[in-house]
C-alpha cells in the first residue's frame, strides 16, 4: 500500500533562517506531488505541484521554493524566512492514471516563525 | 476555474443523518466532484468523488443533482468522530489535479 511521510512535524525557527521541509512517497512511482500551506483558521493553499522529477509548477508568488530531486522526493525550501511563512504545510501524492485526481496528504508540518 | 459554495456550518446529532449540500452552478461537463474533510490539526482525509451517478463508498454518499449544479454528501450515520471541516471540491480542465479548498463546512456532532 501507499504511503506518505512529512517531516519534520513542529518547527519553530527565527525570521531570516532557513527552511527544509522534505516529504517522501511510497508504494507507487511518478506520483503527482502537491505542498499545501494552511494559515491559521484558513483554508487550504495550493503552493507548488510536481508531475515529474526536476518538474516544478509554483501557483503563487512568494518566498518558497520547491524542488523534486527524486521520484517519491519533495522538499520545500526557503533561504529566509519571514513572519508571513507561519502555518500548517501539507504535502500530498496523487496518481497520474486518467479520471479524477484523489489526493492522499501527509500529516503535516506545523512552522511557527518568531 | 469553477467555484463552490457550502454553508459556513452545520449541526448535527449523534447516530442521525446529515446532509451537507455544496452549489456548484458554473461546473463543467467533465468536472469532477469531491469531498474532502479536515479533523483538527491533521491533514484533509478523502471521503467520495463522482462525475454523473450518485457514488457510495464504505465513508458516505454523494447525491449529484441531474443537473450537475449541486450535490449532497450524506453521513448516514454521524458519530463524533464525522466532526469536521468538510470541503467540496471541483476537479477538471485547467485545474486538473490540483483541488482548490475553499472554506468548508464545518460540522458539529452533538453526542
Amino acid at each position: 500500500s501507499q504511503t506518505i511521510h512529512q517531516w519534520p512535524a513542529t518547527l519553530v525557527q527565527p525570521v531570516g533562517s532557513p527552511l527544509s521541509l522534505e516529504c517522501t512517497v511510497e508504494g507507487t512511482s511518478n506520483p503527482n506531488l502537491y505542498w499545501y500551506r494552511q494559515a491559521a483558521g484558513r483554508g487550504l493553499q495550493l503552493l507548488f505541484y510536481s508531475v515529474g522529477i526536476g518538474q516544478i509548477s509554483s501557483e503563487v508568488p512568494q518566498n518558497l521554493s520547491a524542488s523534486r530531486p527524486q521520484d517519491r522526493q519533495f522538499i520545500l525550501s526557503s533561504k529566509k524566512l519571514l513572519l508571513s511563512d507561519s502555518g500548517f504545510y501539507l504535502c500530498a501524492w496523487s496518481g497520474t492514471n486518467s479520471g479524477a485526481n484523489v489526493l492522499t496528504f501527509g500529516a503535516g508540518s506545523r512552522l511557527t516563525v518568531l | 476555474d469553477a467555484k463552490t459554495t457550502q454553508p459556513n456550518s452545520m449541526e448535527s446529532n449523534e447516530e442521525e443523518p446529515v446532509h451537507l449540500p455544496c452549489n456548484h452552478s458554473t461546473i463543467s461537463g467533465t468536472d469532477y466532484i469531491h469531498w474532502y474533510r479536515q479533523l483538527p490539526s491533521q491533514g484533509p482525509e478523502y471521503v467520495i468523488h463522482g462525475l454523473t451517478s450518485n457514488v457510495n463508498n464504505r465513508m458516505a454518499s454523494l447525491a449529484i443533482a441531474e443537473d450537475r449544479k449541486s450535490s449532497t454528501l450524506i453521513l448516514h450515520r454521524a458519530t463524533l468522530r464525522d466532526a469536521a471541516v468538510y470541503y467540496c471540491i471541483l476537479e477538471g480542465g485547467t485545474s486538473y489535479g490540483k483541488l482548490t479548498f475553499g472554506q468548508g463546512t464545518i460540522l458539529t456532532v452533538h453526542p
